[in-house]
């Protein structure tokens, strides 16, 4: 069974513009969610979806949204980048909605 | 204080010893338990998993989980150089989930 797939690996953009970053749950799986990875702050969580509906936000402002498809595909939007944005987003699925997550490579982004 | 507390180390052992990884945490109502090895670059792997105290084995793996004192760790008996990566405690409960801040370990052979 393939695992959580990102797009893309890597991206490099500048401040102020938007950015959209794509994830694919293994399949079954109905539970995403989004963290973001830096060194200084470790992996923080961003949002929950099950079932296209967000069930958990962590605290992020508003420039970070998400969406879940009803294929359980799920992307996630920064708007108006800062450079402080600049770090690993993860994507993880679950088949249950409590339980392990799975996550996939990432995308690093890097903003300047 | 953080809800759930991990040494970052660095930890570094010679090949073949005992490696014994911990986390402590403030919140009762967290029910399952992980843990994930990531190594540069990559995203976290999913090693074990435990719902509430006890231990589970897998091969050179261990987890255990004591509710009672709110304390979690996993042992890595014969560790190899391939064992060398940041490894991460993570707990949920109802749809939350919480993780440590990682401990790096290097096996040096």
């Amino acid at each position: 069974k393939a695992g959580v797939t990102q797009t893309p690996r890597y991206l490099i953009k500048t401040r102020g513009q938007q950015v959209t970053l794509s994830c694919s749950p293994i399949s079954g799986h109905r539970s995403v969610s989004w963290y973001q990875q830096t060194p200084g702050q470790g992996l923080q969580f961003l949002f929950e979806y099950f079932s296209e509906t967000q069930r958990n936000k962590g605290n992020f402002p508003g420039r970070f949204s998400g969406r879940q498809f009803s294929n359980s595909r799920s992307e996630m939007n920064v708007s108006t980048l800062e450079l402080g944005d600049s770090a690993l987003y993860l994507c993880a699925s679950s088949l249950e909605v409590i339980g392990a997550w799975y996550f996939g490579p990432g995308t690093r982004l890097t903003v300047t | 204080q953080k809800e759930v507390e991990q040494d970052p180390g660095p930890l570094s052992v010679p090949e073949g010893a005992i490696v014994s990884l911990n986390c402590t945490y403030s919140n009762s109502a967290f029910q399952y338990f992980m843990w994930y090895r990531q190594y540069s670059r990559k995203g976290p792997e999913l090693l074990m998993y435990t719902y509430s105290s006890g231990n589970k084995e897998d091969g050179r793996f261990t987890a255990q989980v004591d509710k009672s004192s709110k304390y979690i760790s996993l042992f890595i008996r014969d560790s190899q150089p391939s064992d060398s990566a940041t490894y991460l405690c993570a707990m949920s409960a109802n749809n939350d989930m919480r993780f440590g801040a990682g401990t790096r370990l290097t096996v040096k052979p």
